[in-house]
């Protein structure tokens, strides 16, 4: 069974510019959950997709923004981006109870 | 607001030794509580969790828990370590089975020889 797949795997970008990241959950999986991790502030929450709409919302300003497609696949965008947002981000897929993660994409804003 | 306090920034044990990792929760009920591993670059790896019944779960790498609902604990241990076990843990908390997790600042583990 295939795990939760997140790309890019890394990537590097110019304040101002914006991106977008990628998650494919584990089939059967309708949850999407994201994460940033740095090492100042851990890991923290930033928001849920369940069945195509936000569940769950996180304490981010509205340049983190994302959606979820009908095959439950994920995408998060952040724009106008800031040397602050260069972060480990994650993405987890949840059937039940319990997440399981992806390998994260690594961001850096230059 | 719920939180996961681990005490522990960093611990060194030798290979062999015996280990226990401390996670302490705030939350009224009893949550759901997870333990999770993260080796250097990567994701987060499931070790166990806890719903309900039996406070003391297996998981998988050999550790186990044991929730204690009158300390708010959930700690880690492991009877003998690996140097394969250096990682960061990270302890997690969901209030309702339906919530974001929120986790604790995590333990870097060493391990020497």
């Amino acid at each position: 069974k295939a795990g939760v797949t997140q790309t890019p795997r890394y990537l590097i970008k110019t304040r101002g510019q914006q991106v977008t990241l990628s998650c494919s959950p584990i089939s059967g999986h309708r949850s999407v959950s994201w994460y940033q991790q740095t090492p100042g502030q851990g890991l923290q929450f930033l928001f849920e997709y369940f069945s195509e709409t936000q569940r769950n919302k996180g304490n981010f300003p509205g340049r983190f923004s994302g959606r979820q497609f009908s095959n439950s696949r994920s995408e998060m965008n952040v724009s106008t981006l800031e040397l602050g947002d260069s972060a480990l981000y994650l993405c987890a897929s949840s059937l039940n109870y319990g997440y399981t993660f992806g390998s994260g994409t690594r961001l850096t804003v230059v | 607001a719920q939180s996961v306090t681990q005490p522990d920034i960093h611990i060194t044990v030798s290979e062999g030794a015996s280990l226990e990792l401390r996670c302490n929760y705030s939350y009224g009920a009893t949550p759901y509580l997870f333990w999770y591993v993260q080796s250097p670059g990567q994701g987060l790896q499931l070790l166990l969790k806890y719903f309900s019944g039996d406070t003391l779960v297996q998981g998988i790498k050999g550790f186990e828990a044991e929730f204690k609902r009158s300390q708010s604990s959930f700690n880690l241990r492991k009877p003998s370590v690996h140097w394969s076990d250096a990682a960061e843990y990270f302890c997690a908390v969901d209030h309702s089975g339906n919530t974001p997790l929120v986790f604790g600042k995590g333990t870097r583990l060493s391990v020497i020889a």
